[in-house]
């Protein structure tokens, strides 16, 4: 079945600089990617998700870049905040199927 | 907008003895709600899948039997877990979805086994 790996377990960053969070996957067929933040004792909050017909979508200080070659997607957070301060967690789903695999979660931590 | 509540946010039971959980949709359609399980190591283990009017799919090392859910209608979810021991601790998530939008998760009910 997918396995999902998220590569930095944490990551701390000064505010005003830039933050990568990096996942890959082992399944061709996952064609969805969502990423959720959580904050301390709260539930997974939408961030971003992008799909498998494009390789780049951003959303104001996010993008999402997706390299479906190297089975790698990967968060890039600009201009972060101290309130960008989370848990953050990658996923992949296959096309037809909407079972979300998640990854093991990034701790982002900016410092003011 | 799409909201998605779990009831109780929080439960403590003793150690065999059972609770139910709830998750209900508001603003859509859920016609499908994922169960997952967040352990105190934050990793998240899909528990089930429902769909209405279709059979509910466990994921492997969950079981009916250990958490059986119910599904009746477009808005509505409950799980239950049976006998719960210290492993079942954790946080519990009802991922709500309707057709191939994106998935709205509910806030959780943390359960804490005595």
């Amino acid at each position: 079945g997918e396995k999902v790996e998220q590569h930095e377990s944490t990551l701390s960053v000064r505010e005003g600089d830039s933050a990568v969070i990096n996942c890959t996957y082992t399944d061709t067929a996952s064609s969805y990617f969502p990423w959720y933040k959580q904050e301390a004792g709260k539930s997974l909050h939408f961030v971003i998700d992008i799909r498998s017909n494009v390789d780049r979508k951003q959303s104001q200080r996010l993008t999402v870049l997706l390299d479906k070659k190297a089975k790698r997607f990967s968060l890039h957070i600009t201009a972060t905040q101290p309130e960008d301060s989370a848990i953050y967690f990658c996923a992949a789903s296959a096309s037809g199927s909407w079972q979300l695999i998640f990854g093991s979660g990034t701790q982002l931590t900016v410092m003011p | 907008g799409a909201l998605v509540y779990q009831y109780p946010r929080r439960t403590i039971c003793k150690s065999g003895t059972s609770m139910r959980m709830e998750c209900q949709a508001v603003g859509f359609q859920a016609t499908s709600v994922a169960w997952y399980r967040q352990s105190p190591q934050k990793t998240f283990e899909l528990i089930a899948l429902s769909t209405v009017n279709s059979a509910i799919k466990y994921e492997q090392n969950f079981t009916q039997e250990k958490f059986p859910i119910s599904h009746p209608n477009l808005s509505f979810s409950s799980m239950t877990v049976l006998n719960a021991y210290l492993e079942d601790r954790g946080l519990y998530l009802c991922g709500a979805r309707e057709g191939r939008d994106e998935q709205y998760f509910g806030p959780g009910t943390r359960l804490t086994v005595l």
